[in-house]
Parts: C-alpha cells; sequence; structure tokens
C-alpha cells in the first residue's frame, strides 16, 4: 500500500477556505484516492474520493495533478464545526493487487477558529 | 439497523480479564475491519475480513488479540489477559465493495475500552 503523508495540524479560521495536501509518492497506477473525516469521539466518514483531475461534491473537492503524487482536499468557507482531524488513503483500486485493507496514516488535525 | 452497531459503547475491565467486543456490520457488506485508537491518535490497523477469505490478521498487537466473523456477518474481537496498555476506542467498519475502487467503509461509534 501507498504510504502516505499530511501535515500534522493546520488552523483556520471560519469563513476561509482550507486546502489539506497530502503526499503520496508511491501511488499505484489503479489506487484511487479516498479521505475521511473524524469528529471527536465518533468514527470516522468518508467525504470524497477521486483517481485523477477534480472531483467535487457538497461537502468538499478534491484536486489531483496528472502525476497524482499528491492530492488536495479544499473545504470552502469552512465554520467551527469541520474541526475534525482528516485522513487521507491511497488504495482499494480495482485490479491493483489492493485487497481493500484500508491503512490510515496519523491525519491532519484542523482546527477552525472564530 | 441502518449503520455500523457496536457493544458495548463502554466497557471497564480489570487487568487479566477477558474481553469481548462485537461488531455488527451494515447488511450485505462483505468486508469487515477492525482498528484501535488510542487518545490523540490516529486508527491503528488490527484485522480485515474480506467475504470468505482467510483474513488479514497482520495489524493484531498480540497473540493476546484474535477476531472472528461468523457467517459473513457478526464479527467479536476478544483480547486475552487485559493489559493496561489496551486502553483505547475499538472502532469497526464495513464496506460494500472492497476493492473495487469508490467504495466507503462506513464506521460504526467503537468501544472505549478501559482497563484498571
Amino acid at each position: 500500500l501507498a504510504k502516505t503523508t499530511q501535515p500534522i495540524s493546520m488552523d483556520s479560521y471560519e469563513g476561509q477556505e482550507v486546502n489539506i495536501t497530502c503526499s503520496h509518492n508511491n501511488i499505484a497506477t489503479n489506487d484511487y484516492i479516498t479521505w475521511y473525516q473524524q469528529f471527536p469521539s465518533q468514527g470516522p466518514r468518508f467525504i470524497i474520493q477521486g483517481y485523477k483531475t477534480k472531483v467535487t461534491n457538497e461537502v468538499a473537492s478534491l484536486f489531483i495533478p496528472a502525476d497524482r503524487k499528491s492530492s488536495t482536499l479544499s473545504l470552502p468557507r469552512v465554520s467551527l464545526s469541520d474541526t475534525a482531524v482528516y485522513y487521507c488513503l491511497v488504495g482499494d483500486g480495482p485490479g491493483s493487487g489492493n485487497t481493500g485493507k484500508l491503512i490510515f496514516g496519523q491525519g491532519t488535525t484542523l482546527q477552525v477558529k472564530p | 439497523g441502518a449503520g455500523v452497531s457496536q457493544s458495548p459503547s463502554n466497557k471497564v475491565t480489570e487487568k487479566g480479564k477477558d474481553v469481548e467486543l462485537r461488531c455488527d456490520p451494515i447488511s450485505g457488506h462483505t468486508a469487515l475491519y477492525w482498528y484501535r485508537q488510542s487518545l490523540g491518535q490516529g486508527l491503528e490497523f488490527l484485522i480485515y475480513f474480506q467475504g470468505n477469505s482467510a483474513p488479514d490478521k497482520s495489524g493484531l498487537p498480540s497473540d493476546r488479540f484474535s477476531a472472528e466473523r461468523t457467517g459473513g456477518s457478526v464479527s467479536t474481537l476478544t483480547i486475552q489477559r487485559t493489559q493496561q496498555e489496551d486502553s483505547a476506542v475499538y472502532l469497526c467498519a464495513s464496506s460494500p465493495r472492497p476493492g473495487q475502487g469508490n467504495s466507503e467503509a462506513f464506521f460504526g461509534q467503537g468501544t472505549r475500552l478501559t482497563v484498571v
């Protein structure tokens, strides 16, 4: 499974756009990039997944450059309730040899301030 | 139920006792995962079940830890002779189509284990 590297922590203020970048230099051809969000005292929940270019849903956008060695999770206009830990995962792609095992790193702790 | 259910939500046990933690995955999900999360830390992978394949036990920290999944549904994580360092939140997740892209893992609320 490809190793991921992301900042340990980030601070932001309400209303700002937050971008969290994850490095995954050893990503395999068939690997997908997935982000999860975890609030205190809760299990993680899926935010967004992509393979290349840009994916957008009601929660966030995911930007993936052509070489796919990194990805950026973008949260528009954050609020206090977006304070959480954000995890970047790589793998789970069809035919990649990945059995579907999910390995979480340390994640990025985002603190949104008023 | 609609989501992944774990029980108990909290468990306090004495050092040296055995504990069993239960996970009811979402119906029809073929994959089931167990993780451990210590305070302020990330998720530590423990074990992964996928369909009828042999489970991936590579994350189990010692032979005091074991897990089984009966009938491809309910799973039980057993910790024998508990130690204080076993204190953590144990999270279970299930997924419908692991290894096929676009699959999402759904997590339970976890069991908070405290060994005193």
